[in-house]
């Protein structure tokens, strides 16, 4: 266990479905992030939450919805998906503010768009 | 723009040999740091070793090492006396901005590392 944890680790939905995937850091970190891995492609920032703020949203469909309720929880909410979506997502945290860290990654959920 | 360039999409070594997984950047930001990550079959993403801009010496982690060329632009990972366990994608990230807060992580394509026995 790294301390974030991702469920569900695997899900399938269908492109009319609505589905959130969860994200809980146990670290007492102040930022979470989102990223998409695709295959032969580098990891794509989504988001990142700061103190629960939103402070980066790198040009992600309408169709992603993110929300953070609390410095601990981070959701990525579903809903009418594309095929090209399938992939794995990755939840991460970090410690901003003390210098420059690596982040603590989740085990990711993958993503299968029927 | 920020670039990270991972040319080796797979490699092999044998058990207990070394190896260098190649790692070139490009930013024109003078306070960056350089990360390496390890990705076994299981997804997660494991925080190998760390490189500030500013570090005069290269970062050592046990068995990882980072050999920093500043001037190339080069920040190669050296894996010593590798174990069959070590088989797994290896990517290299880079920050902007350390020191005025930024968020901005970028990463290379992946090298994925085979460890024969």
């Amino acid at each position: 266990e790294t301390g974030v944890t991702q469920t569900p680790r695997h899900l399938v939905m269908g492109m009319t479905n609505k589905k959130s995937l969860k994200c809980e850091q146990h670290l007492g970190h102040n930022a979470m992030y989102w990223y998409k891995q695709s295959a032969k492609k580098p990891l794509e920032l989504m988001f990142v939450y700061s103190l629960e703020e939103r402070v980066e949203n790198n040009s992600v469909p309408s169709r992603f919805s993110p929300e953070c309720p609390n410095s601990s929880h981070l959701f990525l909410h579903l809903h009418t998906l594309q095929p090209e979506d399938s992939a794995l997502y990755l939840c991460a945290s970090s410690q901003e503010g003390q210098g420059p860290k690596g982040y603590t990654f989740g085990s990711g959920t993958r993503l299968t768009v029927v | 723009a920020q670039k990270i360039t991972q040319t080796q999409p797979g490699m092999f070594v044998q058990e207990k040999e070394a190896v260098t997984l190649d790692c070139t950047y490009d930013t024109s930001d003078p306070s960056y740091g350089l990360f390496w990550y390890k990705q076994p079959s299981s997804g997660e993403m494991i925080f190998l070793i760390y490189q500030g801009s500013y570090d005069q010496q290269n970062a050592t982690e046990g068995r990882y090492s980072l050999n920093f060329q500043k001037a190339r632009k080069s920040a190669n990972l050296v894996i010593s006396a590798s174990q069959l366990g070590d088989s797994a994608m290896y990517f290299c990230a880079m920050r902007e901005g350390v020191t005025s807060g930024t968020y901005k992580y970028i990463f290379g394509t992946g090298t994925r590392l085979k460890v024969l026995a």
